[in-house]
């Protein structure tokens, strides 16, 4: 079974510094992952997916996540965050068996300060 | 706007009853997630339906069920409420199954806030 694994719960970063927010996926088969983002008290936004092909995703608002197989990870980067970028960041793997549902990681809570 | 829509924004609701959440897919999408999110198990997936039928089950309660009409909106009812089914419930929607290699992206809609008391 697939599971999804976001080590930091909370990253807190200031204004115009760079961030990484990691994720690790554990899956015995090919997978497609995704990063999402929730804004306060919205639905999810995608940022960027990672089907095949290159392994550094370039997503919007200026996030790139790069793929690693060896490490099973799909950690995501921006190189200098803004006050808006505050939001929580889920990574995502779709279930390739056919019914492409997501599984979820439990999200990191980004705060850029001031 | 992701196209996705869902009613009602929010409700509050007493332990024991009913409820039914809305959500209406983008145009022309024909699949149907629903998910559950709470502070304790995060974000889970629930139910799947594509043109009208179950495709996929997670970690949904047998209290709760849904389904999904000719016209593909979708409806998810809970019954028996219980203080730990307050939560977020998001639906999104996606084109059909892909062919090859390309995975439908879900769009989600903004969620309805369900609280319990």
């Amino acid at each position: 079974a697939q599971s999804v694994t976001q080590l930091d719960s909370q990253v807190p970063v200031f204004e115009e510094a760079p961030v990484e927010l990691r994720c690790n996926y554990s899956s015995s088969v090919s997978v497609y992952l995704f990063w999402y983002v929730q804004y306060p008290n919205q639905g999810l936004q995608l940022l960027l997916k990672y089907l095949s092909g290159s392994t550094l995703v370039k997503g919007i608002n200026g996030f790139e996540a790069e793929f690693n197989k060896s490490q099973t990870s799909f950690h995501l980067r921006k190189p200098s965050v803004h006050i808006s970028d505050t939001a929580e960041y889920f990574c995502a793997v779709s279930d390739p068996s056919g019914t492409y549902k997501y599984i979820f990681g439990t999200g990191t809570r980004l705060k850029v300060l001031a | 706007d992701s196209g996705v829509t869902q009613t009602p924004k929010h409700l509050i609701t007493a332990t024991g009853q009913r409820v039914t959440l809305r959500c209406s897919p983008r145009s022309g999408d024909l699949s149907v997630y629903w998910y559950q999110q709470s502070l304790d198990q995060g974000l889970q997936f629930l139910i799947q339906y594509y043109n009208g039928e179950e495709r996929a089950k997670g970690n949904i309660l047998e209290r709760f069920s849904a389904q999904q009409f000719p016209d593909l909106h979708s409806e998810l009812n809970l019954s028996s409420l219980e203080l730990g089914d307050s939560a977020l419930y998001f639906c999104a929607s996606s084109t059909r199954p892909p062919v090859g290699t390309s995975v439908p992206e879900q769009f989600f809609g903004p969620g309805t806030r369900l609280t319990v008391l």
